[in-house]
């Protein structure tokens, strides 16, 4: 089974300021990458996954994440944050088939106005 | 088509008492799994169904938790002698066979006074 680390459990950030969440899993096989947020008082729900193909993905608001195997990260990014993007994030990585999803412990982003 | 439901959405018992929460999956999915997540703490693994395989429980905190899954669709969470340790908010998920996104419910909100 997968190992994964979020190594930021709280991100403060100003509105409209670039922000970055750190997530390394370990493994030496192929994976399979997944985001889930989880706004206030709401479910857990998918932002991005990777699967195959390009290496960057891209979510329909404004994140992304870059699959890098060499340093087993898959981190996420925004250029600039919206107060409504103020959630809980989940990296999720899996190693396909039948096993186990693991989750990491999350990282709370809150954006400042 | 419907998406995974939870039921209740909000349980509240007192110390000692057993409780049963239903999951009901998205229709042929195959996998099922059971989270916790108290409050301010992430996403903490309960059990994980697979077709007609052996469930893996290795996330249980102790054997008053149990669960089931009757028929490879409907799954109960059973809590015998609640503790107000164990309120918290229990998330239910289902996945395609091999697939590996998950689809969550929202959840049911146990409190245990």
């Amino acid at each position: 089974a997968q190992s994964v680390t979020q190594l930021d459990s709280q991100v403060p950030v100003f509105e409209e300021a670039p922000v970055e969440l750190r997530c390394n899993y370990s493994s030496s096989v192929s994976v399979y990458l997944f985001w889930y947020v989880q706004y206030p008082n709401q479910g857990l729900q998918l932002l991005l996954k990777y699967l195959s193909g390009s290496t960057l993905v891209e979510s329909i608001n404004g994140f992304e994440a870059e699959f890098n195997k060499s340093q087993t990260s898959f981190h996420l990014r925004k250029p600039s944050v919206h107060i409504s993007d103020t959630a809980e994030y989940f990296c999720a990585p899996s190693s396909g088939g039948y096993q186990k999803v693991t989750f990491g412990t999350g990282t709370k982003l809150q954006v400042i106005p | 088509g419907a998406g995974v439901s939870q039921s209740p959405s909000n349980k509240v018992t007192e110390k000692g008492k057993d409780v049963e929460l239903r999951c009901d999956p998205i229709s042929g999915h195959t996998a099922l799994y059971w989270y916790r997540q108290s409050l301010g703490q992430g996403l903490e693994f309960l059990i994980y169904f697979q077709g007609n395989s052996a469930p893996d429980k290795s996330g249980l905190p102790s054997d008053r938790f149990s669960a089931e899954r009757t028929g490879g669709s409907v799954s109960t969470l059973t809590i015998q002698r609640t503790q107000q340790e164990d309120s918290a908010v229990y998330l239910c998920a289902s996945t395609i066979a091999g697939g590996q996104q998950q689809y969550f419910g929202p959840g049911t909100r146990l409190t245990v006074t």
